[in-house]
């Protein structure tokens, strides 16, 4: 079993519409946990970081659920914009040097 | 504000040629990481580097060999290229310590083995 799992995608979505990406992770130790966002042919860059509690940024939700070792981001009103490779990241210790990544979700957000 | 930087863009290589990917960030960072990026199978972390002097091997160290120069320079060394090492390469770094962070990427590096 892969570490960090996400759906298989892609997701094709209109304009408008709120899609969910779900992924989850086999070390429970984990400590860290982040969505990072990949446009076509370029680096991924944060997108956001995922705390216990939820939180939001603008039009994006991400959630944690540590007992069943589930992570979530929701992205809401979807723009052409959006269109991108999500990337669901896990630290798996507390000194930074274990970053996993999953495999990733394209979406594209179609007019 | 540069970030990371890493060269060359693109490389195409011979089976058995050697070659260096550099990389350099001005974040003053103390930690590095080179990571690899192949389709469906997400990034995979070669070697990293948690402070100046300190290099340790990753998921797939095999076939590369890596030089923390000073704080802001990290390289990547592949001795024998081999067509199995055609891939994206990328360089990271992150503030290290503790609390791991935001990791930043460079461009990344495409490069093919013949």
């Amino acid at each position: 079993r892969k570490e960090v799992e996400q759906d298989p995608g892609p997701f094709n979505v209109p304009e408008g519409a709120t899609v969910a990406f779900n992924c989850t992770y086999s070390n429970s130790a984990s400590q860290s946990f982040f969505w990072y966002r990949q446009d076509c042919r370029k680096e991924p860059k944060l997108l956001m970081s995922v705390y216990s509690s939820g939180n939001e940024d603008g039009r994006f939700t991400a959630q944690l659920n540590r007992a069943s070792q589930y992570i979530s981001l929701l992205i809401r009103d979807s723009k052409l914009s959006d269109s991108a490779t999500y990337l669901c990241v896990v630290n798996g210790d507390n000194y930074g040097q274990n970053f996993v990544f999953g495999p990733g979700t394209r979406l594209s957000v179609l007019p | 504000n540069a970030g990371v930087t890493q060269t060359p863009k693109f490389q195409v290589l011979k089976t058995g040629q050697s070659m260096t990917l550099q990389c350099a960030q001005d974040m003053n960072h103390n930690s590095m990481y080179w990571y690899r990026q192949d389709p469906g199978m997400g990034l995979r972390l070669i070697y990293y580097s948690a402070s100046e002097g300190t290099t340790d091997k990753g998921e797939v160290p095999n076939g590369y060999n890596v030089s923390r120069l000073n704080k802001r320079e990290f390289s990547l060394r592949l001795e024998s290229a081999a067509p199995s090492q055609t891939s994206v390469y990328f360089c990271a770094s992150s503030a290290g310590g503790s609390w791991p962070g935001e990791l930043f990427f460079g461009e990344g590096s495409r490069l093919t083995v013949l």
